[in-house]
């Protein structure tokens, strides 16, 4: 147990929709990142945040969009949903910054039909 | 753009050693890590690598050099449970810190 959690485990919805998954960090990291997983494109970097702030943006949709709330768990929400969204989507925190060894949660697997 | 390259897939036995290769490109690269995922879990942080040099963990080793754009990950006493994906991720910096990851190398330790 990497002390990350992510809510839900399993979501299934349809093409259009808006969903938020939701993370918590370990006790005292500060840094949150949001990966997609998906089997054609391997582990992609969305998103970091810092104490609140973006830190670090990667190849995330505009029609995804992330926060960090001062209680430092984050939410993703992907909006307009496509078929093509269908991942797994993990969060890792880490105590600082990048160069900082990151601790996975267990994932959101995402299915959009 | 930045890309890491390592073997998809990686066949060994128990008791062995494997090394599974990855080479990234130079420009903004701080360093090196190892992930492993086993099927359907979480990537779970293996080593990191920011200087050049061998750094040892239990049975799995990592090394990089900046030189050669090169890194491994060396696994001794192969064992069943070892069987997963390997990922390797450089960190990048610049105007914003980046960890790319590589696509993964499949590891199957076989009887």
């Amino acid at each position: 147990d990497s002390g990350v959690t992510q809510t839900p485990k399993h979501l299934i919805t349809a093409t259009g929709q808006r969903v938020t998954l939701r993370c918590s960090p370990r006790s005292g990291d500060l840094s949150v990142y949001w990966y997609q997983q998906s089997l054609d494109q391997g582990l992609q970097f969305l998103i970091q945040y810092y104490n609140g702030e973006e830190r670090a943006k990667g190849n995330i949709l505009e029609r995804f969009s992330a926060q960090q709330f001062p209680d430092l768990h984050s939410e993703l929400n992907l909006s307009s949903l496509e078929l093509g969204d269908s991942a797994l989507y993990f969060c890792a925190s880490s105590v600082v910054g990048t160069q900082d060894t990151q601790y996975f949660g267990p994932g959101t697997r995402l299915t959009v039909l | 753009g930045q890309s890491l390259e390592q073997p998809s897939e990686v066949t060994a036995v128990e008791g062995a050693i494997v090394q599974i290769n990855c080479t990234y490109q130079t420009s903004g690269f701080y360093g090196l890590s190892w992930y492993q995922q086993h099927d359907g879990g979480a990537p779970t942080f293996l080593s990191y690598n920011a200087l050049d040099g061998l750094e040892e963990t239990g049975r799995f080793s990592s090394f990089l050099s900046r030189s050669d754009s090169y890194g491994y990950l060396l696994l001794q006493e192969l064992q069943m449970k070892d069987s997963a994906s390997y990922f390797c991720a450089s960190l990048y910096g610049g105007a914003t810190n980046k960890l790319i990851f590589g696509t993964g190398t499949l590891l199957a330790v076989q009887p």
